[in-house]
């Protein structure tokens, strides 16, 4: 199984804050990445697709970035609504596994 | 937009089943299929395994082969997942979750509509 290491577990963020999550796959995914938001007691929902596709509607404060098998979501200006869990998921191949979560606080 | 509603809260005893079902406002089309993914407490997201209605095939995460069974009955629009053996370890959220599916055994795109989630508790 392809497995996704998703760093870091927690953050502590003020509004405004550019916040980066990393998510590292354990071999070549190509771009097959998706990120996800999820708030409490809602299901998650899509925001990035094939590592850097951001889903129509999501606000372009989000991104997606790839380096080899590093993945990246950036926000680049937080703000009080992106206060959730954020999960990866790769859809190379079977099982798509999602990373572990990084749930982001405010400070 | 289509959207997934899913059945309500399940308490259950240990030992016993659940069915869960997802109907899908927009239908069981040959370009859909249907995700189940699971989130225990405070946990994070487990995939369980997906239905390929258009070929009434269903593939399953390693953890549940032999004690779930998903299925469709694209009539209704409508996809089952069933759980047998329950134990306390299977209390969780529960939610189906569709993906474009452009054949050939590709699975490769991602989930982008999710039901609400159904809460099953299993307790004596």
């Amino acid at each position: 199984d392809i497995q996704l290491t998703q760093s870091p577990p927690f953050l502590s963020a003020a509004v405004g804050d550019r916040v980066t999550i990393t998510c590292r796959a354990s071999h070549d995914i190509n771009d097959f990445l998706a990120w996800y938001q999820q708030k409490p007691g809602r299901a998650p929902n899509l925001l990035v697709s094939g590592a850097v596709g951001l889903r129509s509607g999501v606000p372009s404060r989000f991104s997606g970035g790839r380096s080899g098998t590093e993945f990246t979501l950036t926000i680049s200006s937080l703000q009080p609504e992106d206060f959730a869990t954020y999960f990866c998921q790769q859809l190379k191949s079977d099982p798509p596994l999602f990373g572990g979560g990084t749930r982001v606080e405010v400070k | 937009q289509d959207q997934l509603e899913q059945s309500g809260a399940e308490l259950k005893k240990p030992g016993s089943s659940v069915r869960i079902s997802c109907k899908a406002s927009g239908g069981l089309p040959n370009s859909q299929l249907i995700n189940w993914v699971r989130q225990a407490p405070g946990q994070g997201l487990e995939w369980m395994g997906r239905i390929i209605p258009v070929h009434r095939s269903s593939d399953y995460a390693q953890a549940f082969r032999g004690r779930a069974t998903i299925s469709a009955d694209r009539s209704t629009g409508t996809s089952y997942m069933e759980l047998t053996g329950l134990t306390s370890a299977d209390t969780a959220v529960y939610y189906c979750a569709r993906a474009s599916y452009p054949g050939w055994g590709s699975f490769s795109l991602p989930f982008d509509t999710w039901g609400q989630g159904t809460l099953l508790l299993v307790s004596s």
